[in-house]
C-alpha cells in the first residue's frame, strides 16, 4: 500500500521570503505521480504541481517548483516570493501509473502554510 | 470562479432528514468524485463515477447514495445521517478516471452540519 507524510503540521513565511515544504512517500511501484494541492480559505483544492516518477528533471510552475529524490522518496515544494495568497493548507498526493479503475490519489495529511506580511 | 459548481454552499440537517448535495460540471469531463473532508485533514475518497458508471465504493455507508444522471450531474443523496458525519463534501471530476494527464478539478465543497 502506498502511503503519503508530510511531517510539518503547520509552517509560517515572511512575505516575499522562500518556503519549503516536505513531503515523503512510501511506494513498491515504480511508475507513478506525484501532485501538491492548495486549499485555500475559499476550500477549493487547486492543482499547484504535478511530476511524473520517470522524469529526473523537477517541475516547475512559475513561483512553484519541487525536488523530487526518486530513490529518498522524497517531493518537496519550494515556493519562492511568498505572497499573502499563498497563505493555504498544502496536501501532497501519490498516484501509481497503471492503477486501472480502482486508481486513485492518495493524499498526505497536510501542512497549513501562514503567509505574515 | 470553479469550473465545478457544488450546492448548496452550506447544509443543515436533523438524522432524520433526507436531503441531496448537487454538483455540476461542463468540461466535457467524464469521472466526478465525491470526497468527505473533515477539518485540517486530507480529503476521504467515497465514491468515483466513471462515464457515469459506479467504479470506487470506498465502503461508505448506506446512509450516504450517491446518483450520476448525466456525465455532467452527480448527486449525493443523504438519509438518516449521524453528527459525525458533519464536514466538508467535496465534488471533483476528470477527463478520464485514475488517469495522471487527467488532473482533478475540485468545487469550492458543501459545509454540511448534522444536528
Amino acid at each position: 500500500a502506498q502511503t503519503v507524510t508530510q511531517s510539518q503540521p503547520e509552517m509560517s513565511v515572511q512575505e516575499a521570503e522562500t518556503v519549503t515544504l516536505s513531503c515523503t512517500y512510501d511506494t513498491s511501484e515504480n511508475n507513478y505521480y506525484l501532485f501538491w494541492y492548495k486549499q485555500p480559505p475559499s476550500r477549493q483544492m487547486i492543482l499547484v504541481i504535478r511530476q511524473e516518477a520517470y522524469k529526473q528533471q523537477n517541475a516547475t510552475e512559475n513561483r512553484f517548483s519541487v525536488n523530487f529524490q526518486k530513490a529518498a522518496k522524497s517531493f518537496s515544494l519550494k515556493i519562492s516570493d511568498s505572497q499573502l495568497g499563498d497563505t493555504a493548507m498544502y496536501f501532497c498526493a501519490f498516484m501509481k501509473q497503471y492503477g486501472g479503475a480502482t486508481n486513485k490519489l492518495i493524499f498526505g495529511t497536510g501542512t497549513l502554510l501562514a503567509v505574515q506580511p | 470562479d470553479t469550473e465545478v459548481t457544488q450546492t448548496p454552499k452550506h447544509l443543515v440537517m436533523g438524522m432524520t432528514n433526507k436531503k441531496s448535495l448537487k454538483c455540476e460540471q461542463h468540461m466535457g469531463h467524464r469521472a466526478m468524485y465525491w470526497y468527505k473532508q473533515k477539518a485540517k485533514k486530507p480529503p476521504e475518497l467515497m465514491f468515483v463515477y466513471s462515464y457515469e458508471k459506479l467504479s470506487i465504493n470506498e465502503s461508505v455507508p448506506s446512509r450516504f447514495s450517491p446518483e450520476c444522471p448525466n456525465s455532467s450531474l452527480l448527486n449525493l443523496h443523504l438519509h438518516a445521517l449521524q453528527p459525525e458525519d458533519s464536514a466538508l463534501y467535496l465534488c471533483a471530476s476528470s477527463q478520464s478516471q485514475g488517469a495522471y494527464n487527467s488532473p482533478l478539478h475540485f468545487g469550492n465543497g458543501t459545509r454540511l452540519t448534522v444536528t
